[in-house]
């Protein structure tokens, strides 16, 4: 069975302050992706990187893929309330058949004014 | 352009009772996959499907069953239920299988 860990868990800072997130496997990705999801809702695809080393950025959202394809983090700089939710990875493992997405236990991130 | 759109939103069923949940994908996607949510957890892999068929299944029992149509939409139905698949369902759809987007959820309550 092939896990995949978030941490931290849970994350309550101020609006202003910077934070990463980080997401780890014992195997490698073929690729991976981060979601945001707000309570009662579904998942909301925020990028996908695909090759080690990657680093894209979305407005103030820094996105990496471990040069091993094994880990993750998300860095959001000067944090605002907006950014609230559930922060979850997810990664296709390489090898036949692996179109299933496997999924973090996500990260609750709370910014407080 | 429609996003996937799941129906119903919520529902309310007995122990033992089965369900159906339904899934219309984005537009010009063909894979539909299914994902279980419970409380406080990340989504779990339930099973995909591509053209009309099951193409890659999860860690859930028989009473889990799917249906593609040849528009693509996709349907879940689960037998014999028990308190434990209470749970928010998610359709995701994709192209390709490599970004799936996700509809809203049906949140579903067995009592």
């Amino acid at each position: 069975t092939q896990l995949l860990e978030q941490s931290p868990q849970f994350l309550s800072i101020q609006e202003g302050e910077n934070l990463t997130v980080y997401c780890n496997s014992s195997s490698v990705f073929s690729s991976l992706q981060w979601y945001r999801q707000e309570p009662g809702e579904g998942p909301v695809l925020l990028v996908t990187v695909v090759t080690g080393g990657e680093v894209k950025k979305l407005k103030r959202l820094t996105f990496q893929f471990g040069d091993a394809r094994k880990d993750s983090s998300l860095h959001i700089t000067a944090a605002q309330p907006g950014d609230t939710g559930l922060y979850l990875c997810a990664g296709h493992y390489s090898g036949a058949g692996s179109y299933q997405l496997t999924f973090g236990k996500g990260t609750k991130l709370s910014v407080i004014p | 352009d429609a996003g996937v759109t799941q129906s119903p939103t919520h529902l309310i069923k007995t122990r033992g009772q089965q369900v159906t949940l339904r899934c219309s994908p984005k537009s010009g996607h063909d894979t539909v996959s299914w994902y279980q949510q419970a409380l406080g957890q990340g989504p779990q892999f339930i099973f995909q499907y591509y053209e009309e068929e099951e193409r890659q299944r999860g860690n859930f029992p028989d009473r889990f069953s799917g249906h593609q149509f040849p528009n693509y939409s996709s349907e879940l139905n689960v037998n014999a239920l028990l308190l434990g698949d209470s749970a928010l369902y998610l359709c995701a759809s994709s192209l390709t299988g490599l970004q799936q987007y996700f509809g809203p959820g049906t949140r579903l309550t067995v009592t």
